[in-house]
């Protein structure tokens, strides 16, 4: 069975200031890993997914993550965030057969302070 | 637009009442998702559909039902024997074997009054 967990709940972070929002899975298999956002009393919106190939992922709003395998991460980061960026982040995780959904983690709420 | 939409936005039922969320989406996909939303537990999935006339149980799918009788349809009845109703509900759907990236409706609110 696979997992994700989402290691902060929620991280308030100040205007132009760079953010990681961290998110580790468990997996027997390979993996497929995604990003999503959502705003408030919304669903949820792509961020980024990592396929295959370079395990650097760039995402739109200038969001980009990395795959580590050796460290079963996908870590979310920002060079600078703006107030708009605040948010619930998802992290998810699927097997590459396409015939299980996706497993959600708990979500990140990111605050942007002026 | 291509999309996926939910109705009604906001709903209240008394408690007793079954009550159908409606989940229509226009992206040919095949498979339709059924997501609760709790504050801080994240999505947890209720039902899924890859194909119509298919579909399987997810984590908490008890007090719920769903039917697939098109694929551009997947309506989600909340019954009354689901203790606690009152949440976040969001739609999706995806094309299987293409990463399984999903794509969500806007979400509907039910409350139980």
């Amino acid at each position: 069975a696979q997992s994700v967990t989402q290691l902060d709940s929620q991280v308030p972070v100040f205007e132009e200031a760079p953010v990681e929002l961290r998110c580790n899975y468990s997996s027997s298999v390979s993996v497929y890993l995604f990003w999503y956002v959502q705003y408030p009393n919304q669903g949820l919106q792509l961020l980024l997914k990592y396929l295959s190939g370079s395990t650097l992922v760039k995402g739109i709003n200038g969001f980009e993550a990395e795959f580590n395998k050796s460290q079963t991460s996908f870590h979310l980061r920002k060079p600078s965030v703006h107030i708009s960026d605040t948010a619930e982040y998802f992290c998810a995780v699927s097997n590459p057969s396409g015939n299980t959904p996706l497993v959600f983690g708990k979500g990140t709420r990111l605050s942007v302070i002026a | 637009d291509g999309g996926i939409t939910q109705s009604p936005k906001y709903l209240f039922r008394k408690e007793g009442q079954n009550v159908t969320l409606s989940c229509e989406q226009n992206l040919n996909h095949d498979a339709m998702y059924w997501y609760r939303q709790d504050p801080g537990q994240g999505l947890r999935l209720i039902y899924y559909s890859q194909i119509v006339n298919d579909f399987q149980k997810g984590d908490i799918a008890e007090g719920y039902s769903v039917s697939r009788e098109k694929k551009e349809s997947f309506p989600l009845t909340v019954t009354s024997a689901q203790k606690n109703p009152t949440a976040f509900y969001l739609c999706a759907s995806s094309i299987p074997r293409t990463g399984n990236t999903i794509y969500f409706g806007e979400g509907s609110w039910l409350t139980v009054v």
